[in-house]
């Protein structure tokens, strides 16, 4: 099994819609983040927890919330999804302290028409 | 904000070929990493390097923090090294790790 398990792979939803992508993890790290990918551009910080108790925004949070379930779980709401949030969504998590750098999850690509 | 630039935007070698990836930081960082996006969308992680150096297989690192830069450096290429390569890095008075993404370099290796 995968360290990181995002679910669904691929989602095709219309505007207005609520989706949730879920986020699992096994590597028993603290920090989860979600980013987003657009074609050809980097990766950009969606919103990001150290802990259960702690949820921080990135720099492109509006549209987004987020819910950390658990240590292990990590999940990202968009409310009402647009057109432009069509993107390719990561999970990753990371342990810095221990020296391990970010594990990312497959991904989900969202088309929202 | 902290800026990342890599270098160049886009690279094709014959296989076999040896290359250089540069990425330059505008600011302290405590944090650097390189990743390989493969065709298939999936992201690895290649190298956890915020300093010096270090080498996995054909793969090697070195990040200079004084100067603000690091360099991925790809010995005897393959087709399958094709994909993205991005560089990302942590601000040094950030303690929460979370990474900032250059645009990456586009490595196509032709067989």
């Amino acid at each position: 099994d995968a360290d990181v398990t995002q679910t669904p792979r691929n989602r095709i939803t219309k505007t207005g819609k609520r989706i949730m992508l879920e986020c699992s993890q096994t590597k028993g790290h603290d920090r989860m983040y979600w980013y987003r990918q657009d074609p050809g551009l980097g990766l950009r910080l969606i919103y990001y927890s150290f802990d259960v108790k702690d949820i921080n925004k990135g720099e492109i949070s509006d549209g987004y919330s987020v819910s950390r379930q658990a240590q292990a779980k990590f999940s990202l709401s968009l409310e009402s999804a647009i057109p432009n949030q069509t993107a390719l969504y990561f999970c990753a998590t990371s342990d810095l302290a221990r020296g391990y750098g970010y594990t990312f999850g497959s991904g989900t690509r969202l088309t929202v028409v | 904000g902290i800026q990342v630039e890599q270098s160049p935007p886009d690279l094709i070698l014959q296989e076999g070929a040896n290359s250089t990836l540069r990425c330059n930081f505008s600011d302290s960082v405590n944090n650097l990493q390189w990743f390989h996006q493969n065709p298939w969308g999936q992201l690895i992680n290649l190298f956890y390097i915020p300093s010096g150096t270090k080498q996995n297989g054909r793969l090697s690192a070195t990040t200079v923090a004084t100067e603000r830069y690091s360099l991925l450096y790809i010995s005897s290429s393959q087709t399958t090294d094709s994909g993205v390569y991005f560089c990302a890095v942590g601000e040094a008075m950030d303690s929460s790790y979370k990474l900032i993404f250059g645009s990456g370099t586009r490595l196509l290796v032709r067989p």
